[in-house]
């Protein structure tokens, strides 16, 4: 069982259009981070949500934490094909393990493709 | 560009070759990641180093090996290698907190562009 699921996995929707794209747990988390990943290039952050209920905006992006900090969204306006790419989710484990840095738990990802 | 830096991009190598992936952070972080990226796989956490000293090891086969010599270089040494460590491999930094913030201060992480690797 994955720790973080995230749906759709794949999504082609045509310019123009409005998208949502989810982030699920059983699990509880301190904070949960979205990254869009580009073909041969690494992740990069676009938010980090922290408190229960949160929402934050990006221009098009609407980000929103869940209120049991479990689950977020990412909801695009009038989708772009510049918004193409690989958006992950990602959350530090649940498990305290006595401080210092902490590697990310990742979803598999929601891979979107915008068609002009 | 999000200051870090991997070489080389892409990698072919046999399963009886050494070879080295190379990491280097411009950011003044404190704490270097490995992760590998499969297809079809979420990203996995290999190894943390804070403050240059390895913190995390996560069950990785012994024929990976890293290296952090200073927190601003990241090392992973391969050698003798199986066609299913064929994979994307990442490099990530971040400013650790440490532990007077513990896990209030979100772990958010830089990545590379990553290495390409295949394993005939």
């Amino acid at each position: 069982t994955q720790l973080l699921e995230q749906s759709p996995q794949f999504l082609s929707i045509q310019e123009g259009e409005n998208l949502t794209v989810y982030c699920n747990s059983s699990s509880v988390f301190s904070s949960l981070q979205w990254y869009r990943q580009e073909p041969g290039e690494g992740p990069v952050l676009l938010v980090t949500v922290v408190t229960g209920g949160e929402v934050k905006k990006l221009k098009r992006l609407t980000f929103q934490f869940g209120d049991a900090r479990k689950d977020s969204s990412l909801h695009i306006t009038a989708a772009q094909p510049g918004d193409t790419g690989l958006y992950l989710c990602a959350a530090n484990p649940p498990m305290y393990s006595g401080g210092g840095a902490d590697g990310l738990t990742f979803g598999k990802g929601t891979h979107l493709i915008i068609q002009p | 560009e999000t200051g870090v830096t991997q070489t080389p991009r892409h990698l072919v190598m046999g399963m009886t070759n050494k070879k080295s992936l190379k990491c280097e952070q411009h950011l003044g972080h404190n704490a270097m990641y490995w992760y590998k990226q499969s297809a079809k796989k979420p990203l996995e956490l290999m190894f943390v180093y804070s403050l240059e000293e390895r913190v995390e090891n996560n069950s990785v086969p012994s024929r990976f090996s890293p290296e952090c010599p200073n927190s601003s270089h990241l090392f992973l040494h391969l050698h003798t290698l199986q066609p299913e460590d064929s994979a994307l491999y990442l490099c990530a930094s971040s400013q650790d907190g440490g532990f007077t913030s513990g896990r209030i201060k979100p772990d958010e992480q830089f990545f590379g562009p990553g290495t390409r690797l295949t394993v005939l």
